[in-house]
């Protein structure tokens, strides 16, 4: 089955302990993306990856960092998690410029204390 | 600055009562416009692209439209499973993966 699977689905944590979120596909996409998701803000896209080796910030790309050191793994670390970083995070990817229907996995909630 | 609204923020209607949820956005250098789908606790699902202004497409209930300064998602004749928070994207830039997502329509439909 296509799938874009996140772990954890749920994490609580307290404030400066690093953290890092998984995010695999099994589809041979190049293109992969984190977002998070904000009550009244949407989602909003943090950092994404045209392809191993090659990433780029979105709009709110401060205080993540990302790696994309094969193309089925995306992961998300947050090296010093802030309350503000308490937030519902996506990944998703999609496999090409031309073909861009998205693939979303199921979510992380994350919680910084 | 790039801006995604949508409008109602959330939509309550009885079923088979069809209504229209609307995108507007100001972004430069658009290369797509696409509609999502929401359930609660769930990510997003991939409903429609929209690359021209006059472009449409369907998918069962659900008709996209799209014009130079927004989107409109039409609904006809709701059934309680349409229920889902309705999400907007653009697509911009040079190259693709670069989206910014309004804040969703809540529709509920009721029996």
């Amino acid at each position: 089955e296509a799938q874009v699977t996140q772990n954890p689905r749920y994490l609580i944590t307290v404030t400066g302990k690093k953290l890092t979120v998984t995010c695999s596909q099994n589809m041979n996409h190049e293109y992969m993306s984190w977002y998070r998701q904000d009550p009244g803000l949407g989602l909003r896209q943090i950092y994404y990856s045209m392809n191993v080796e090659v990433t780029d910030k979105g709009d709110v790309p401060e205080g993540y960092k990302v790696s994309r050191k094969e193309k089925r793994n995306f992961p998300l670390i947050l090296e010093s998690p802030s309350p503000n970083q308490t937030s519902l995070y996506f990944c998703a990817s999609s496999a090409g410029d031309t073909t861009t229907e998205a693939f979303f996995g199921q979510g992380t909630r994350l919680t910084v204390v | 600055e790039d801006q995604v609204t949508q409008s109602p923020e959330a939509l309550r209607l009885q079923e088979g009562e069809s209504s229209s949820l609307n995108c507007s956005y100001t972004v430069s250098g658009l290369r797509g416009l696409f509609w999502y789908r929401q359930d609660p606790g769930k990510g997003p699902e991939f409903l429609f692209t929209l690359y021209s202004a006059g472009e449409e497409k369907e998918k069962e209930r659900l008709k996209a439209t799209l014009t130079k300064k927004e989107s409109f998602l039409h609904i006809t004749a709701p059934k309680p499973e349409d229920s889902a928070t309705y999400l907007c994207a653009v697509q911009r830039g040079d190259y693709g993966q670069n989206f910014v997502f309004g804040p969703g329509t809540r529709l509920s439909v009721l029996p």
